[in-house]
């Protein structure tokens, strides 16, 4: 079992709709969560940050977390072009996973078509 | 501030040599990482430090080696490439160890 799963996509949106983009992870004592974005050729760009059960907001961008659920999601409202791009889920567990060994997913390619 | 810095940008090995990729950062953070990314395989931890003088293995350490001699700089050496190495790879660096990283722009490498 993977212990981040993400729909590698490509997930396909027209310009202006919301994009959904899902992770789920294994570790239930997992303590803080991250979007990553990751233009091809590029590095890894933070976006988004999320410790707390419920919704987190940053301009376009909303965090979701359910810990019961162990989901984490990233809405991106507006969708632009300029989204797309891959998006890496990462979860940094807690103490007895070992606070450095934060887990990526695989990533989910997001389109924003014009 | 240039945040993490990673040279070279690109290399070429052939099987058998070494080389020594370079990691520094200006942000006076104490947590460094090495990862690789393969195709479709998402990011792989090769090694981590927690400050200067302090490494550990992470979940693909063999055929890497780094030392922490300071709190800026964090080389990740490569002993006797192979093709399996061929990837890219990224520095990171964080402020405390629950916060998300700052990445490197990457050293793409290739093995022939």
């Amino acid at each position: 079992q993977k212990e981040v799963e993400q729909n590698s996509g490509p997930l396909s949106v027209p310009e202006g709709a919301i994009a959904s983009l899902n992770c789920t992870y294994s570790d239930r004592g997992s303590q803080s969560f991250f979007w990553y974005r990751q233009y091809s050729g590029k590095s890894p760009e933070l976006i988004m940050f999320i410790y707390s059960n419920g919704d987190k907001e940053d301009g376009r961008f909303t965090a979701q977390l359910n810990k019961a659920s162990q989901y984490v999601s990233l809405l991106i409202r507006d969708s632009q072009p300029s989204d797309s791009a891959t998006y890496l889920c990462a979860v940094n567990p807690g103490p007895s996973g070992g606070y450095q060994k934060v887990t990526f997913g695989t990533g989910t390619k997001l389109q924003v078509i014009p | 501030n240039a945040g993490v810095t990673q040279t070279p940008k690109f290399r070429i090995l052939k099987i058998g040599q070494s080389m020594t990729l370079q990691c520094t950062q200006d942000m006076n953070h104490n947590y460094m990482y090495w990862y690789r990314q393969d195709p479709g395989m998402g990011l792989k931890l090769i090694y981590y430090s927690v400050g200067a003088g302090i490494t550990d293995k992470g979940e693909v350490p063999n055929g890497y080696n780094v030392s922490r001699s300071t709190t800026e700089d964090f080389p990740l050496r490569l002993e006797l490439a192979a093709p399996s190495q061929t990837s890219v790879y990224f520095c990171a660096s964080r402020t405390d160890r629950v916060s998300g990283y700052t990445f490197g722009s990457g050293t793409r490498l290739t093995v022939v």
